[in-house]
């Protein structure tokens, strides 16, 4: 049973405009929420965090929202950047684990 | 400060061999973990460990055996390989719970099982 779910497999957005990354999760005793951006044969890199007792985090052009009624998170990019084209993996942590959605694969055109 | 590394990057075996999978780290961080990455199936978590000499079972342990014997270093050890565990590998480190639990991932290793 999948407990954290990135229902959209890919997403192209036009340079400049904003990109939002969605992610559903399951399990109300998630504590913190996390973002991974991954490029081609690199390993993933942490791109921003959000505690569940908090409904916003933001980091430049990058900001995180969490719906805790819904459980859901959305990550923001604004503006979007040629440089952002990658996968984006949502992940969320209880105790000492961390479990991770399949991934977004975002293309931004030029 | 290398960060976390993995060796090799690539490899190839045949069903039935056995190897193993290094992973060091030099951040001195107490959290180490295995994953593996799948088309379509995101990163699944294979063992990890909170410290030296403690290790447990993550989502598809099966096939694979780890042991952290010192704070660097959690190598992942396939013990008769499968096709079914080509795949490519990524070890982790963070400290233990930070407020963002933040992992730093390694560049990965490819393996294929023929």
């Amino acid at each position: 049973d999948q407990q954290v779910k990135q229902n959209s497999p890919s997403l192209s957005v036009q340079e400049g405009r904003i990109s939002i990354l969605n992610c559903d999760y399951t399990n109300s005793m998630f504590d913190y929420f996390l973002w991974y951006k991954k490029y081609p044969a690199e390993g993933p890199t942490f791109l921003i965090s959000i505690s569940s007792i908090k409904d916003k985090n933001e980091d430049g052009r990058f900001t995180v929202f969490l719906n805790k009624s819904a459980k859901h998170l959305s990550l923001h990019i604004v503006p979007s950047q040629p440089g952002d084209s990658a996968v984006y993996f949502c992940a969320a942590t209880f105790w000492d684990k961390i479990i991770f959605g399949k991934g977004t694969r975002l293309h931004i055109l030029p | 400060n290398a960060g976390v590394t993995q060796t090799p990057k690539f490899q190839v075996l045949k069903t039935g061999q056995s190897m193993t999978l290094q992973c060091a780290q030099d951040m001195n961080h107490e959290y180490m973990s295995w994953y593996r990455q799948d088309p379509g199936m995101g990163l699944r978590l294979i063992h990890y460990s909170v410290g030296a000499g403690i290790t447990d079972q993550g989502e598809v342990p099966n096939g694979y055996n780890v042991s952290r014997s010192t704070t660097e270093d959690f190598p992942l050890r396939l013990l008769s390989a499968a096709p079914s565990q080509t795949s490519v590998y990524f070890c982790a480190s963070s400290t233990r719970q930070g407020a963002n639990y933040e992992q730093y991932f390694g560049p990965g290793t490819r393996l294929t099982v023929t």
